[in-house]
């Protein structure tokens, strides 16, 4: 059975690190992509950028100097970190194989 | 960027009847390899969105042939037919040819 699942810290506060976990079983990370995915309060979704199957990344090029994605394969854990957060960075974040199968996501917080 | 537009922004279906959203994309979506990459998804109220169709046509397992998807180059359409209470949420294309991968700004449906 796929199952993804995110974890992370509520709140961050602004211009600093956000660091996610996404924790997977049912599939391996060598053959699946993970993508990120997140969705501000009440709007619609964002893709942040994925991992491939070969340990490659893609990120979306409006985040991309503060975002990096990478992976432990022994752990099957992808992480997600982004830096100088802004208020604008307040959403859930999901992650997600390839599209088909979803975390419950978590939602982060940016304030003081 | 491409930009995905989604028509209606919202629309009200009775049980049991059809209807249909279209989406359009700013640029073909046709990839290189040959594959179009357009994807929809449903978001029901306080969940992780769900893979309807992927690559334009092709049903995601488990879900019902109620749902179609056709299109081609820029314009795509899901129709929906005899409509039950668990489709109300909103819907969103995706496409996943061009970086960075971008959704539509999403169909809400309500049931009458």
């Amino acid at each position: 059975q796929v199952q993804l699942k995110e974890s992370g810290p509520g709140l961050v506060q602004p211009s600093q690190t956000l660091s996610l976990t996404c924790t997977v079983s049912g599939f391996s990370l060598t053959s699946n992509s993970v993508h990120w995915v997140r969705q501000p309060p009440g709007k619609g979704l964002e893709w942040v950028g994925a991992i491939w199957s070969g340990g490659s990344t893609d990120y979306n090029s409006a985040l991309k100097s503060r975002l990096s994605i990478s992976r432990d394969t022994s752990k099957s854990q992808v992480f997600l970190k982004m830096n100088s957060l802004q208020t604008e960075d307040t959403a859930i974040y999901f992650c997600t194989r390839s599209g088909g199968d979803w975390g419950q996501g978590v939602m982060v917080t940016v304030s003081s | 960027d491409v930009v995905m537009t989604q028509t209606p922004v919202s629309l009200s279906v009775s049980l049991g009847g059809q209807t249909s959203i279209s989406c359009r994309s700013s640029q073909s979506l046709v990839h290189s390899d040959g594959n179009t990459y357009l994807y929809w998804y449903l978001q029901k109220p306080g969940q992780s969105p769900q893979l309807l169709i992927y690559k334009v046509s092709n049903r995601f397992s488990g879900v019902p042939d109620r749902f179609s998807g056709s299109g081609s180059g820029t314009d795509f359409t899901l129709k929906i037919s005899r409509v039950e209470p668990e489709d109300l949420g909103v819907y969103y294309c995706y496409q996943g040819t061009h970086y960075p991968f971008t959704f539509g700004s999403g169909t809400k449906l309500e049931i009458k």
